[in-house]
């Protein structure tokens, strides 16, 4: 999607290994956040950013930690990956300058499996 | 927690029928928004309804809320083989630290030629 990308696009990766994902934009957006898609479970919550170094949890943290040191960079990193954590993985964007837009574009998303 | 649960979950329809798909929540909301996803792709965003609005559209699509009944319906009128998508509906329960949005289970529309 024009303004946002996800690397990478598909990765496989094994239990108890680090994995760090990526999501970069170009639209100068002030809030950046990391979902996850499971069969049955639609989109949740991972992580989120509203500035640089400002994030928050969202509904489904656990194993996961982000990181923003730079404003077109959101970094998702599964600190020990296991199976359960494989998933398809979105990021979004929303807003510009210090309030948000509602509506949030998306990345094309990283599958991510757990072997 | 699911905050939006759609129904019905999978739809199929023929070319240039109307298709309606219900989006149910539990809390107070800011805002609902509905966005599409064709298979493998990211969401897109279709439309959003404010709390305070009953009634929206955009081109082929109309949106109704009905904050009493903590509801929200879709319409796609005169559908083509191209709307073939999940439909997902998303709420915000915004509180200052982002519009964090809260997204339903989808509902699967196929439309067939």
């Amino acid at each position: 999607d024009a303004g946002i990308t996800q690397s990478p696009r598909h990765k496989v990766t094994e239990t108890g290994t680090p994995v760090t994902l990526r999501c970069h934009q170009t639209e100068n957006h002030r809030y950046m956040y990391w979902y996850r898609q499971d069969p049955g479970h639609g989109l949740r919550l991972i992580h989120y950013s509203y500035g640089v170094k400002d994030t928050d949890k969202g509904e489904v943290s656990d194993g996961y930690s982000v990181s923003r040191s730079k404003t077109e960079d959101f970094l998702l990193t599964l600190e020990s990956a296991t199976s359960s954590q494989t998933s398809v993985y979105f990021c979004a964007i929303s807003g510009s300058g210090d309030r948000p837009n509602y509506g949030y574009t998306f990345g094309s998303g990283t599958r991510l499996t757990v072997v | 927690s699911q905050q939006g649960e759609e129904d019905p979950q999978a739809l199929s329809i023929q070319e240039g029928e109307n298709a309606t798909m219900n989006c149910s929540y539990k809390t107070s909301i800011n805002n609902l928004q509905w966005y599409r996803q064709n298979s493998g792709r990211g969401l897109v965003h279709l439309i959003l309804i404010r709390s305070n609005e009953r009634e929206k559209h955009s081109g082929r699509l109309r949106v109704t809320l009905d904050t009493s009944k903590k509801s929200s319906s879709l319409l796609i009128t005169a559908s083509r083989a191209a709307d073939t998508a999940s439909y997902f509906c998303a709420t915000d329960d915004y509180t200052g630290g982002g519009n964090k949005l809260t997204f339903g289970t989808g509902t699967q529309l196929k439309v067939e030629l």
